[in-house]
């Protein structure tokens, strides 16, 4: 298995908070992606890196920011989170288009 | 705009065959995964198809036409602890190396 990790598991938090998530690899794949998994929506893409400061956004970004200082970590960061992002964000890693992206263990986050 | 369709639901029993079908339209197509993901659990990598036919790995099996847009993921000799959702995600030149997936197939298999 991909060495991927993310921190905390299980959150709670309040509507106007500030929310970081941390997702730390130790496998120096170049790719990072941060996926949230809802009913009826399946796995939708945040943002994406492409390399240390090198950023994208997916099909979801509004209210969500990241940043990628290191190449092991990348944080999502709601800046003010309200209750439609309570979820389960996954982070994946992977080498390039066409490679295997291998998904970390999830982090629910439910906020009131 | 992008669409992967595949059933929500499946039954099965144990020692049972079973395909679960995907298809997709998008724009462009560079490759189709298949993840299984059992409850509360993160997805994990079944099958990667960028041609057309068949793979096989052990008792799954994954099948790519691209023409048609289609794909299904073969399940033998089912076993209850193939009781998860699967999940069918597409990749393309727009999404650059994200992955674009499907709803998700959740099959429950009973003895």
């Amino acid at each position: 298995d991909a060495g991927i990790t993310q921190s905390p598991r299980h959150k709670v938090t309040e509507t106007g908070t500030p929310v970081t998530l941390r997702c730390h690899q130790t496998e120096n794949h170049r790719y990072m992606y941060w996926y949230r998994q809802d009913p009826g929506h399946g796995l939708r893409l945040i943002h994406y890196s492409y390399g240390v400061k090198d950023t994208d956004k997916g099909e979801v970004s509004d209210g969500y920011s990241v940043s990628r200082s290191k190449t092991e970590d990348f944080l999502l960061t709601l800046e003010s989170a309200t209750s439609s992002q309570t979820s389960v964000y996954f982070c994946a890693i992977g080498s390039g288009a066409t490679d295997t992206q291998y998904f970390g263990p999830g982090t629910r986050l439910t906020v009131l | 705009g992008q669409n992967i369709d595949q059933p929500t639901e499946m039954t099965a029993t144990e020692g049972a065959i079973v395909q679960i079908n995907c298809t997709y339209q998008t724009s462009g197509f560079n490759g189709l995964f298949w993840y299984q993901q059992h409850a509360g659990e993160a997805p994990t990598f079944l099958s990667y198809n960028v041609l057309d036919g068949l793979e096989e790995k052990g008792r799954f099996s994954s099948f790519l036409s691209r023409s048609k847009g289609y794909s299904y993921l073969l399940l033998k000799e089912l076993q209850m602890k193939d009781s998860a959702s699967y999940l069918c995600a597409v990749n393309t030149p727009q999404a650059g190396t994200a992955l674009i997936f499907g709803k998700g197939t959740t099959l429950s298999v009973s003895s």
